[in-house]
């Protein structure tokens, strides 16, 4: 089942702007992380926050986790076409059976014009 | 997509038809992942394995099977079982140990589009 939910769905903007995406999850969790994809493509990791962390940058990217209201979000700061995209985010557990498991969010589709 | 090779790139099966959907990864890593895609969603997770010779079902395993008989390679089997097998199946892995099991990182292969003849 897919315990994260992102939105917007789709983000269009213009370059040098900055992109917004939000993920909201069901259950408590060790880690959150997002993954970017470009279309017909695999995923690739891009940052990771764990659940004690409140907030995390990496280049371009600021990621923040509120455990209270389980939800994320993730900005990217003054947008590139190159950054054209799908984004989801994923949770991380280690308990149990869920061991090593991602949950996977719907996405969101990123259009960044030049 | 570097260290995990999926093929084919595409494939078609025919009705009545099992197909196989190879993964290799060269990263040592100990867990591998089978996820499935649909036109605009998320990731279902397919299989998992987090040792060989053992593997465990996902969400959505019916008409799916796998084996892991090396570390390397966590080959698919889409059988004739699954209805509505037209899909793009990604393949990952992550370590999994004592250290890093905190942070399940998971790398992923170029995907393999399924579809339908």
């Amino acid at each position: 089942s897919q315990q994260g939910e992102e939105d917007p769905q789709a983000l269009s903007i213009q370059e040098g702007e900055n992109a917004t995406m939000n993920c909201s999850y069901k259950t408590s969790i060790n880690n959150l992380q997002w993954y970017r994809q470009n279309s017909g493509r695999g995923l690739v990791h891009l940052i990771l926050i764990r659940s004690n962390e409140r907030e995390k940058h990496s280049g371009r990217l600021r990621v923040t986790l509120d455990t209270s209201k389980k939800s994320s979000s993730l900005l990217i700061t003054a947008s590139r076409a190159a950054d054209t995209a799908s984004y989801f985010c994923a949770t991380g557990n280690t308990g149990g059976t869920s061991y090593g498991k991602l949950t996977f969010g719907q996405g969101t589709i990123l259009t960044v014009h030049p | 997509d570097g260290g995990i090779t999926q093929s084919p790139k595409y494939l078609f099966r025919k009705e009545g038809q099992n197909v196989t959907l190879s993964c290799e990864q060269n990263l040592n890593h100990d867990a591998m992942y089978w996820y499935r895609q649909d036109p605009g969603q998320g990731l279902r997770l397919i299989y998992y394995s987090q040792i060989v010779n053992d593997f465990q079902k996902g969400d959505i395993a019916e008409g799916y099977s796998v084996s892991r008989e090396k570390k390397e390679s966590f080959p698919l089997t889409v059988t004739s079982a699954q209805k509505n097998p037209t899909a793009f199946y990604l393949c990952a892995s992550s370590i999994v140990g004592a250290v890093t099991k905190a942070k399940n990182i998971q790398y992923f292969g170029a995907g393999t589009r399924l579809s339908v003849l």
